[in-house]
């Protein structure tokens, strides 16, 4: 079935960097991708939806400068946290668009922001 | 933003007892809904999804219940195992481009 990767799994970093994290979809293509964020003990907000050549469109509430979304091909979709912050540790999880099953969603990502 | 500090329900049952975990959705247009079981540090698992023009729909060990006049869902799982231990969360796709909105989250104890 579909797989969908994320890298890196879990990354750590200073207050002020910024983190790239990939999202790849291994053996399908998709036009969609979804970037959502979780935070300990909360549900899975939606950060983003971003369409294959085109921009992002955020949520409310989501700075577009600080979650650079890039989707630079049918098959691989990349979230930078700009000037990283404390607050802004996360678990980050994408997600291919099309059939809601498992095997579109990605592993996701741990940041920790010290 | 976030809430801060928000803690999710806990629902407690004993192994082999049923379970019923409840969601509420908030878009009278959704017209898809999932069920997603999620273990610690890992991506949401795709357990049953149901369309709105169907009621109920049964999977192994799982029902999905849909009431679409008052936007609530149900999941039930029979004869509750260890296992299924996790955090369950409903989710809604609001419109024909997949975008799926998930609920609060329900987690689940079973006790031995």
């Amino acid at each position: 079935g579909a797989v969908v990767s994320q890298h890196p799994s879990r990354v750590i970093c200073k207050s002020g960097t910024s983190v790239k994290i990939e999202c790849r979809s291994l053996d399908f293509q998709a036009t969609t991708m979804f970037w959502y964020r979780q935070f300990p003990k909360q549900s899975l907000m939606l950060m983003a939806t971003s369409n294959e050549g085109s921009k992002a469109t955020y949520e409310q509430g989501v700075e577009k400068d600080k979650f650079l979304i890039n989707h630079a091909s049918l098959t691989l979709s990349t979230l930078t946290v700009t000037s990283a912050h404390p607050e802004d540790s996360s678990f980050y999880i994408c997600r291919w668009g099309g059939a809601g099953n498992e095997q579109f969603f990605g592993p996701g990502t741990r940041l920790t922001v010290l | 933003g976030e809430s801060v500090g928000l803690h999710l329900p806990t629902l407690s049952v004993q192994e082999g007892d049923n379970s019923i975990i409840n969601c509420a959705y908030s878009n009278s247009a959704s017209d898809y809904f999932i069920w997603y079981k999620q273990e610690s540090g890992k991506g949401p698992q795709f357990i049953i999804d149901i369309r709105s023009n169907m009621d109920k729909r049964q999977g192994q060990r799982v029902t999905v219940l849909l009431n679409k006049t008052v936007k609530h869902l149900s999941l039930q799982i029979a004869a509750t195992q260890p296992g299924d231990s996790a955090v369950y969360f409903c989710a809604e796709n609001e419109d024909s481009s997949y975008k799926l909105i998930f609920g609060s989250g329900t987690r689940l104890l079973v006790r031995p």
